[in-house]
């Protein structure tokens, strides 16, 4: 079976940083992504990562371990529209597990 | 516009009723996934197709049907045999074993 462990829920302050950290055990796997989604919302894209190491892209980065099964998402400049839950997903033949995801709020 | 389509927005049906959310794209997505996503949960599975025609079960089968008689479409009929139907519905495609795009989401209400 897929498990996949993320934190609940988090909370920062506008302009600080946030990790949000996701540990797996899967059967198999090909990548793990970062979804963002608001309240009553689709999940959209945030960052794909299938080699070890730190994926940037602009205010977000993404870092994986596969031999440890880890993964972590930094949210850097908090800003108020960052308030959403954070869904870790890892890829396995062809479908997507994901985490009960991590509910990021950001106060002033 | 390329995308995702997932109608209607809000769904409400009494209990017992078979109801059909639809789901359409025109990605040219070869994969189709459809996952229920209840408060405090993460997205779950509930069926997905990876070519016209065929299609397998996910985590949560049970009590839901869906055919993929077209590349662009993958309704998911909810049957009376699901013992609790009211869920945020998601429909995602993708072109292949990465990532998947979602549409807007269907809310059912059984009543």
């Amino acid at each position: 079976g897929q498990n996949i462990d993320q934190p609940t829920e988090m909370t920062a302050t506008e302009g600080a940083i946030v990790q949000i950290n996701c540990t797996y055990q899967t059967s198999g796997f090909n990548g793990l992504f970062w979804y963002q989604q608001h309240a009553g919302e689709a999940p959209t894209f945030l960052s794909y990562n299938v080699l070890d190491g730190l994926e940037e892209k602009g205010r977000f980065s993404s870092f994986l371990s596969r031999s440890k099964g880890y993964s972590y998402l930094l949210l850097k400049e908090l800003q108020m529209k960052d308030s959403a839950s954070y869904l870790c997903a890892v890829s396995s033949d062809y479908k997507l597990s994901f985490g009960a995801g991590t509910t990021v709020t950001v106060r002033a | 516009d390329g995308g995702i389509t997932q109608s209607p927005k809000y769904l409400f049906r009494k209990e017992g009723q078979n109801v059909t959310l639809s789901c359409e794209q025109n990605l040219n997505h070869d994969a189709m996934y459809w996952y229920r996503q209840d408060p405090g949960q993460g997205l779950r599975l509930i069926y997905y197709s990876q070519i016209v025609n065929d299609f397998q079960k996910g985590d949560i089968a049970e009590g839901y049907s869906v055919s993929r008689e077209k590349k662009e479409s993958f309704p998911l009929t909810v049957t009376s045999a699901q013992k609790n139907p009211t869920a945020f519905y998601l429909c995602a495609s993708s072109p292949g074993a990465n990532e998947q795009f979602f549409g807007p989401g269907t809310r059912l209400t059984v009543l």
